[in-house]
């Protein structure tokens, strides 16, 4: 499809694991954003890239969330050192700048 | 960012009308209301926006306060598949300034349908 696809779309980690979340945009969306949605709350925002470049990161929560987009496509949400409060599901949404998102089915990480 | 207030939840019966409201009165001049909802297990999608006339198209109305400080979203007759989370969210016209068009969600309102 056409969409915004993300991978896995199950994690379960150990605390202390790093893990490695996916989004693939839909093709020609320059803006990709990155929320964080915990059980019963709303999305959010972590990030966000205009292409390959990271204009935003004020909403990763700590040191330990790193984001990349190297080619200006594929973006990856990396956490090193999870910590049971990172359990959540992390969604990923593409757009032409200022159109609107369109979000990705989420990836939920469960931290044990 | 501009604050909005929903009620927690809301309850709808079937092929009826659904009122959703939104109270925004720290809207600025260059904020745009934004709908999203958000389906059990799935991301949000986008539903509607506007910035100061009525609004129409395949998913919904949205009407929006002379004054700005008040919006409502329509769905004109509810479905089992219109059952989500409802966000309405303010989100800056200019694109290409500091807001670029992030996404700040509030709580949202909870909608039920009922067959």
């Amino acid at each position: 499809g056409a969409g915004v696809s993300q991978s896995p779309r199950y994690k379960v980690a150990k605390r202390g694991q790093d893990v490695a979340l996916r989004c693939d945009p839909i093709s020609g969306h320059v803006s990709l954003f990155w929320y964080q949605q915990a059980l019963g709350q709303g999305p959010e925002f972590l990030t966000y890239f205009q292409n390959e470049a990271q204009l935003d990161k004020s909403g990763l929560p700590s040191d330990r969330f790193f984001a990349e987009r190297p080619e200006g496509s594929v973006s990856t949400l990396k956490i090193q050192r999870t910590q049971q409060e990172d359990s959540a599901v992390y969604l990923c949404a593409s757009s032409v700048p200022g159109g609107e998102q369109f979000f990705g089915p989420g990836t939920r990480l469960t931290v044990l | 960012d501009a604050k909005t207030t929903q009620p927690n939840s809301m309850e709808s019966n079937e092929e009826e009308p659904v009122h959703l409201p939104c109270n925004h009165s720290t809207i600025s001049g260059t904020d745009y209301i934004h709908w999203y909802r958000q389906l059990p297990s799935q991301g949000p999608e986008y539903v509607i926006h506007g910035l100061t006339s009525n609004v129409n198209n395949r998913m919904a109305s949205l009407a929006i306060a002379e004054d700005r400080k008040s919006s409502t979203l329509i769905l004109h007759r509810a479905t089992l598949r219109d059952a989500a989370v409802y966000y309405c969210i303010l989100r800056a016209f200019n694109a290409g300034g500091t807001s670029y068009g992030k996404l700040t969600f509030g709580q949202g309102t909870i909608l039920t349908v009922h067959p």
